[in-house]
């Protein structure tokens, strides 16, 4: 079965203080990594599409990586603003499964 | 701007009886999908239309049933609310079936009293 694992379940940085979110996956057939960003009773916002293994993409302070395992994103120097729930989603052959997310809180 | 509208943003509905979300997008997009999604949970998906083709996930109960009358527009109907269904429903639209991203709607929050 298709599977989506992401930690830590919560993060607490400070203001400039970099740090890593990881996204594990079990699927065969990878289409597409997703990754999203969700504010408290919003819903999910598009940042980042990953295909294949090596591939890199950046977006401010965001960076997401891929391997054949699993997916990392890198926050560099995050702000208060930066603060959010950040999912990873698999799109495999016959369907497309979400992580239960990493809640990310950066503090002043 | 092109994006994906839900209405109502909050719905409370009685346990038992019917209740109906509708989502609509300005995106010109083939596929549309409808998730589920409790608190501190990961967003479920309950079905999703390429098209008009309805595609139904294995689990999704029979209680949840989903119209889509024209490419702009699609309904969620919960048939028989039941205290265990009030969650976040998210509507999401791509471009096509496999390997795009989703743009979300702002999600319908349904409570069952």
């Amino acid at each position: 079965e298709d599977q989506v694992t992401q930690s830590p379940e919560a993060l607490r940085l400070q203001e400039g203080e970099s740090s890593s979110l990881n996204c594990s996956y079990t699927v065969s057939g990878l289409r597409g990594l997703f990754w999203y960003r969700q504010d408290p009773g919003k819903g999910p916002e598009f940042l980042f599409t990953l295909y294949s293994a090596g591939e890199e993409k950046e977006k401010e302070r965001l960076k997401a990586t891929l391997t054949k395992k699993e997916s990392f994103l890198h926050i560099t120097a995050p702000k208060p603003e930066d603060s959010a729930t950040y999912l990873c989603a698999v799109q495999a052959p016959r369907d497309m499964r979400f992580g239960a997310g990493t809640r990310l809180t950066v503090k002043p | 701007d092109a994006m994906v509208i839900q209405n109502p943003r909050y719905q409370v509905t009685q346990f038992g009886k019917p209740v109906t979300l509708s989502c609509s997008q300005t995106l010109n997009h083939n596929v549309m999908y409808w998730y589920q999604q409790k608190s501190s949970q990961a967003p479920k998906l309950l079905f999703h239309y390429y098209d008009k083709d309805f595609n139904n996930e294995a689990d999704t109960p029979d209680n949840f049933q989903s119209r889509r009358p024209n490419t702009s527009f699609c309904f969620l109907d919960i048939r028989s609310p039941g205290l265990g269904d009030a969650a976040m429903y998210l509507c999401a639209t791509s471009r096509e079936d496999r390997g795009y991203e989703q743009y979300f709607g702002p999600g319908t929050r349904l409570t069952v009293t």
